[in-house]
């Protein structure tokens, strides 16, 4: 019944080793987001696709970069991570961005924790 | 600058003893207000969506309700099923979500 699939749930990755997290949904919906979130902090937007256009946030690290080959999956890829890339990584789906009425809500994958050795 | 603030951080209640979760919130082109509760180590669940001042929405011991400047997520009479964090979120005129840090519930029997 799961709707946003993660995987892995838990990742242990080398300071620097690259690592990629990967998203798969089965809503069909046009909208995939990354957020990271950190212990007892908000989840904090890292990019997203609407369809095929991606959106990238101005802070968002160039570390960190994303591909959708098709709708259903996407897939964070962290080049090199640091020791402060070490979070919670959480992948949403929406059917569209909000901007006009009846929005639906973001769907949540439960996650793919992070650490870095 | 968007910014959404819950409190209290931390919040222990016995069974039964209502209570309620505050969120703020300062952002230009609201499109709406979302709840969302997190279990340890899960992802977000969606509880509610209010677009407009004045609305309530209500799910087994939780309302949530909406002004102007904030929204309130009341639980009465909480079960320890009910211990979890508690998400707000915001909804700018860009179309993203903008996050509280949650509120933590603590419910003990």
């Amino acid at each position: 019944d799961a709707m946003v699939i993660q995987n892995p749930r838990y990742q242990v990755t080398q300071f620097g080793k690259p690592v990629t997290l990967s998203c798969s949904q089965t809503l069909n919906h046009n909208v995939m987001y990354w957020y990271q979130q950190k212990s007892s902090q908000a989840p904090k937007l890292l990019f997203h696709y609407y369809d095929k256009d991606f959106n990238n946030e101005a802070d968002t690290p160039d570390n960190f970069q994303s591909r959708r080959p098709n709708t259903s999956f996407c897939f964070l890829d962290i080049r090199s991570p640091g020791l402060g890339d070490a979070a919670m990584y959480l992948c949403a789906t929406s059917r569209d961005r909000g901007l006009g009425q009846g929005h639906q809500p973001q769907h949540f994958g439960d996650g793919t924790r992070l650490s870095i050795l | 600058e968007d910014q959404v603030t819950q409190s209290p951080e931390a919040l222990r209640l016995q069974e039964g003893e209502s209570s309620s979760l505050n969120c703020s919130y300062t952002v230009s082109g609201l499109r709406g207000l979302f709840w969302y509760r997190q279990d340890p180590g899960k992802g977000p669940e969606f509880l509610f969506t209010l677009y407009s001042a004045g609305e309530e929405k209500e799910k087994e011991r939780l309302k949530a309700t909406l002004t102007k400047k904030e929204s309130f997520l009341h639980i009465t009479a909480p079960k320890p099923e009910d211990s979890a964090t508690y998400l707000c979120a915001v909804l700018e005129s860009q179309g993203n979500l903008i996050f509280g840090k949650g509120t933590k519930l603590s419910v003990k029997p």
